[in-house]
């Protein structure tokens, strides 16, 4: 158990539709992390939050989403779903982020994610 | 392509025998670190190697890096059946503040 916490495990809904995955990270850290892992794509680096603030963003696309919440917890929310969003969401934290003093990273069990 | 690229994507081999695992980089980095997934699971972290160290040891495993090749290499000596799994490297450069993922190599151990 890494102690990063993201609910819901399991979600399916349908095109167009918006959902919400949640992420609490390990007690302690301050930055976390949003990851999409498809088949076809490998694990893609989507956004990136310390303390509050949007660090770095990677592949994210514009209909998502992101925040972290005064507790460090994060949301992800993805809007206007299609088929190709289908894909396993993970997130991550680790203590540092701020700067060269970024280590491991603790992974969720993931979100997966069937748009149908 | 990809920031972090390993070689080879998939690897066969009976237990006890060794496995190496390449990855390769394009951009400078402070860190490069080691990640195990098993099927559908989160990632879990192996081992960090800073850009200013070479070698690093953690139990079976042993990493190397060379910053002038932009390559690291992961070494699972007298392998289990459990280490069957996907093994990436990701990088992490402070500039950007992301971490790069690679595309992983998929490991099986036969008993």
């Amino acid at each position: 158990d890494s102690g990063v916490t993201q609910t819901p495990k399991h979600l399916i809904t349908a095109t167009g539709q918006r959902v919400t995955l949640r992420c609490s990270p390990r007690s302690g850290d301050l930055s976390v992390y949003w990851y999409q892992q498809s088949l076809d794509q490998g694990l893609q680096f989507l956004i990136h939050y310390y303390n509050g603030e949007e660090r770095a963003k990677g592949n994210i696309l514009e209909r998502f989403s992101a925040q972290q919440f005064p507790d460090l917890h994060s949301e992800l929310n993805l809007s206007s779903l299609e088929l190709g969003d289908s894909a396993l969401y993970f997130c991550a934290s680790s203590v540092g982020g701020a700067g060269t003093g970024a280590g491991e990273q603790y992974f969720g069990p993931g979100t997966r994610l069937t748009v149908t | 392509s990809q920031q972090g690229e390993e070689d080879p994507q998939a690897l066969s081999i009976q237990e006890g025998e060794n496995a190496t695992m390449n990855c390769s980089y394009k951009t400078s980095i402070n860190n490069l670190q080691w990640y195990r997934q098993n099927s559908g699971r989160g990632l879990v972290h192996l081992i960090l190697i800073r850009s200013n160290e070479r070698e690093k040891h953690s139990g079976r495993l042993r990493v190397t890096l060379d910053t002038s090749k932009k390559s690291s290499s992961l070494l699972i000596t007298a392998s289990r059946a459990a280490d069957t799994a996907s093994y990436f490297c990701a990088t992490f450069t402070s500039g950007t503040y992301k971490y790069i993922f690679g595309t992983g190599t998929r490991l099986k151990v036969l008993a």
